[in-house]
């Protein structure tokens, strides 16, 4: 599975920006970019994806080099309930195998929101 | 909408002793996980299901752990005898993800979690 490395932890002041990134240098042609966050005693909720091009949604946007070896998860607003562990994961795109949307998760950033 | 729902959410048992977790996944969805989350690291696949098939199991401790969805629906993770280094919560996901179809797009959605403390 094609690895990504992000940093063990970040802080953030409430209402700025947050800039997370992901590196992930073995990426394949066909690999999407994942985002998950996992608040406190809660299990892991979607944020967002992307295969080349960058996406937004309510959430957050989603920032990919051109090269597409790494990645930026774009807070706009961070609030106190944005302190989370961030996964950037890669999920093969390629159907019919067994490796098809089997997400592997490293360890993340943990996110820490200073009011 | 429902979500995953898991039980029970706190389980303490003895070394040795036996326990059962039990997920049942959102409505429609083939695609069923667990993953075993030890405290301070990310969630690890234990093993993944399309319908009622298994698709993964390679990181299953098989002379303990075990996993069934019978009737392509709810599911069942059991774990006999526990060891001490079995203390985690267990995470059910599911996913509208068809192995067969390959749509990309599908998220996974996780339940809360049913946290396991083996004295």
């Amino acid at each position: 599975d094609a690895k990504t490395t992000q940093p063990n932890s970040m802080e953030s002041n409430e209402e700025e920006p947050v800039h997370l990134p992901c590196n992930h240098s073995t990426i394949s042609g066909t690999d999407y970019i994942h985002w998950y966050r996992q608040l406190p005693s809660q299990g892991p909720e979607y944020v967002i994806h992307g295969l080349t091009s960058n996406v937004n949604n309510r959430m957050a946007s989603l920032a990919i080099a051109e090269d597409r070896k790494s990645s930026t998860l774009i807070l706009h607003r961070a609030t106190l309930r944005d302190a989370a562990v961030y996964y950037c994961i890669l999920r093969d795109g390629r159907t019919g195998l067994d490796s098809s949307y089997k997400l592997i998760f490293g360890s993340g950033t943990r996110l820490l929101v200073r009011p | 909408e429902a979500g995953v729902a898991q039980s029970p959410r706190y389980k303490i048992i003895e070394k040795r002793q036996s326990v059962a977790f039990w997920c049942n996944p959102i409505s429609g969805h083939a695609t069923l996980y667990w993953y075993q989350q030890i405290l301070g690291q990310g969630p690890k696949l234990l093993i993944q299901f399309q319908n009622n098939g298994v698709v993964d199991d390679s990181q299953l401790p098989k002379d303990r752990f075990s996993a069934e969805r019978l009737k392509g629906v709810d599911s069942t993770l059991k774990i006999q005898p526990a060891k001490l280094e079995d203390s985690a919560v267990y995470l059910c996901a599911s996913s509208l993800y068809s192995y067969y179809s390959g749509a990309n797009t599908g998220e996974l959605f996780f339940g809360e979690g049913s946290r396991l403390t083996v004295l």
